[in-house]
């Protein structure tokens, strides 16, 4: 099976701007979730999809936002992009919404905002 | 609310030598508990979890952990140490009641010397 695909790998973009992340899910899963990754803050969470509803949402400002499709991909997007959002942003997938289930990640996508 | 800390956010050990990363949750409610790797540019790995049944875990790579409740830790072992093992580790935790959503620790940097 391929895993979790996320695009773009990387982006550059510049304050103000806005942007929009990718993830394609391993077949089959149904819950997808989203982490921010930065040197200070470490790995923080956004929020988690499943069936194409917000299940659960971290403490992030409303300037990101994301949603799930019936084929259970999923975009979030970042707008009036600031500074301190350049991070790895990384998903998740997992086949339920459930403690239990095991979330597999995928590579992430590497903002840069300048 | 659950959280994670990870005691040493670097470790530094010999080719062949115990590895031990040190993690201690709190939780007001049974957790399930992971041990994630990240190499770099990468996304993160599963290394195992503890999801109630046996408290000694085994997962890939020969790492291991113990779940401990007196002591509320759950620390990630490994006998001998290869050059590969070099990379870093995270310990999570999720509350079975909040779906997939995993609240990390800050991350132990294993180095491996030869």
């Amino acid at each position: 099976k391929a895993g979790v695909t996320q695009t773009p790998r990387y982006l550059i973009k510049t304050r103000g701007q806005q942007v929009t992340l990718s993830c394609s899910p391993i077949s089959g899963h149904r819950s997808v979730s989203w982490y921010q990754q930065t040197p200070g803050q470490g790995l923080q969470f956004l929020f988690e999809y499943f069936s194409e509803t917000q299940r659960n949402k971290g403490n992030f400002p409303g300037r990101f936002s994301g949603r799930q499709f019936s084929n259970s991909r999923s975009e979030m997007n970042v707008s009036t992009l600031e500074l301190g959002d350049s991070a790895l942003y990384l998903c998740a997938s997992s086949l339920m919404w459930e403690g239990t289930d095991t979330q597999y990640f995928g590579p992430g996508t590497r903002l840069t905002v300048l | 609310a659950q959280s994670v800390t990870q005691l040493g956010s670097h470790v530094s050990v010999s080719e062949g030598a115990l590895v031990l990363l040190r993690c201690n949750y709190s939780s007001s409610v049974p957790p399930y508990l992971f041990w994630y790797v990240q190499y770099p540019n990468q996304g993160l790995q599963l290394l195992l979890k503890y999801t109630s049944a046996a408290t000694l875990v085994k997962g890939i790579n020969g790492f291991e952990a113990e779940f401990k409740k007196s002591e509320t830790s759950f620390h990630l072992t490994k006998p001998s140490a290869h050059m590969s093992d070099a990379a870093e580790y995270f310990c999570a935790v999720s509350d079975p009641a909040s779906g997939s959503r995993l609240t990390f620790g800050e991350g132990t940097q294993l180095t491996v010397n030869p």
